[in-house]
């Protein structure tokens, strides 16, 4: 079984509608993270959480909000989509070694 | 502020050849580095890290990096490329003392031509 899954995998929705991408993780990590990736642009930070009462924003969180429901997991909302917030999305985890791990991905496609 | 620069965005190499990925990083102190691989339609995996120590790190699937201070870069070699190895690589780099905030750079596709 994945350490770090994501649901759902793929998404398509239309501009303003509300959409939440959710990672769940098994390994008992403290520290969650979500990141967009777009082609020639690499991976962008846009929340982090070092634990369910720490959340911080990233490099991009305009138009994003999150929340950490528990140790395991780490939701990511969009509150009113818009078409360039069309992009893939990681989840990813840390523990006490700072490595982090990465989920499989959502790809969103926003009409 | 860090930053990551990867100027290589596609690289076409034969199999069996040697290979090396170029990473430079821009910050005053020495940075905690990583090298991700990310298959067509997958996440991105952990290839090597460096923290301290040794500046020749070893890898997965025979990946090795070696950070040279002077030249602020952390490259990515392999003596002898694979057909699967094709994929994009992404150096990434972090704060001392705190991995949690990672910079990655835009990334190399890794084209294999048998």
């Amino acid at each position: 079984d994945a350490d770090v899954t994501q649901t759902p995998r793929n998404r398509i929705t239309k501009t303003g509608k509300r959409i939440m991408l959710e990672c769940s993780q098994t390994k008992g990590h403290d520290r969650m993270y979500w990141y967009r990736q777009d082609p020639g642009l690499g991976l962008r930070l846009i929340y982090y959480s070092f634990d369910v009462k720490d959340i911080n924003k990233g490099e991009i969180s305009d138009g994003y909000s999150v929340s950490r429901q528990a140790q395991a997991k780490f939701s990511l909302s969009l509150e009113s989509a818009i078409p360039n917030q069309t992009a893939l999305y990681f989840c990813a985890t840390s523990g006490t070694t700072d490595t982090q791990y990465f989920g499989p991905g959502t790809r969103l496609t926003v009409l | 502020a860090q930053s990551v620069t990867q100027p290589d965005i596609h690289i076409t190499v034969s199999e069996g050849a040697s290979l090396e990925l170029r990473c430079n990083y821009s910050y005053g102190a020495t940075p905690y580095l990583f090298w991700y691989v990310q298959s067509p339609g997958q996440g991105l995996q952990l290839l090597l890290k460096y923290f301290s120590g040794d500046t020749l790190v070893q890898g997965i699937k025979g990946f090795e990096a070696e950070f040279k201070r002077s030249q602020s870069s952390f490259n990515l070699r392999k003596p002898s490329v694979h057909w699967s190895d094709a994929a994009e690589y992404f150096c990434a780099v972090a704060y001392t003392g705190t991995a949690s905030k990672l910079t990655f750079g835009t990334g190399t596709r890794l084209q294999v031509t048998l």
